[in-house]
């Protein structure tokens, strides 16, 4: 049964850092693209970042490049979100997912997604 | 960016279909694979995976929910809808970065 558990989130204030984490199971953590998506309160779906399977490459929108990094360990399964400069609106709850990609494009769907943490952005 | 357009809402009666639907800004097809996809969303869940590539039933997912289209409009069909279909529903473009998704249309019991 695939499985991924984020951690980390919690309550910072404008201007700081924190780091997210997400221990996938259940399948070849190295075959796969991750990525994280986040859901601002009573909002719809944003992608956030995502990286290949050797880690290779990363991929951001504008609203957090050079602001958020996504790195990986894959001997250990997990999927990291390092965010620096942390916004108001930046607050939403953040999702890590897996990601499979068709041949024709660089980007896919997210086939496995995990409960989510939540990340409050106030002073 | 792909701007994908979804009605807000749509009320539905138990045992009947709801057609949802989603259009996109440009087209979302590169030769025979059309790059969207949909999710549900009850609250206070994750989203769930349904269709993959407009029309593929993703793992586990019922046969009374399937997906068509191509090109820039695209649909979601549950057929009949059951009461733990009631969800907000979301189509995804994966055609160019970034990913985009629609604003969702939540699927209500008339």
């Amino acid at each position: 049964e695939v499985q991924l558990v984020e951690s980390g989130g919690g309550l910072v204030q404008p201007g700081r850092s924190l780091k997210l984490s997400c221990v996938a199971s259940g399948f070849t953590f190295n075959n796969y693209w991750m990525t994280w998506i986040r859901q601002a309160p009573g909002k719809g779906l944003e992608w956030v970042a995502s990286i290949t399977n050797t880690g290779g490459s990363t991929y951001y929108p504008d609203s957090v490049k050079g602001r958020f990094t996504i790195s990986r360990d894959n001997a250990k399964s997990t999927l990291y979100l390092q965010m620096n400069s942390l916004r108001s609106e930046d607050t939403a709850t953040y999702y890590c997912t897996r990601e499979t990609i068709a041949a024709i494009s660089t980007s896919g769907y997210f086939d496995y997604w995990g409960q989510g943490v939540m990340v409050t952005v106030s002073s | 960016d792909i701007v994908l357009t979804q009605s807000p809402a749509l009320a539905v009666s138990l045992g009947q279909r709801a057609t949802i639907s989603c259009r996109a800004s440009q087209s979302v097809s590169i030769s025979r694979y059309n790059l969207m996809h949909w999710y549900q969303q009850k609250p206070g869940q994750q989203p769930k995976l349904l269709i993959y590539r407009a029309s593929n039933l993703a793992s586990g997912i019922p046969a009374r929910f399937s997906g068509s289209g191509s090109g820039t409009d695209f649909t979601l069909t549950i057929n009949p809808v059951q009461a733990d279909d009631i969800a907000t529903y979301y189509c995804q473009q994966s055609r160019e970065s970034p990913n985009t998704f629609g604003a969702g249309t939540k699927l209500e019991l008339k």
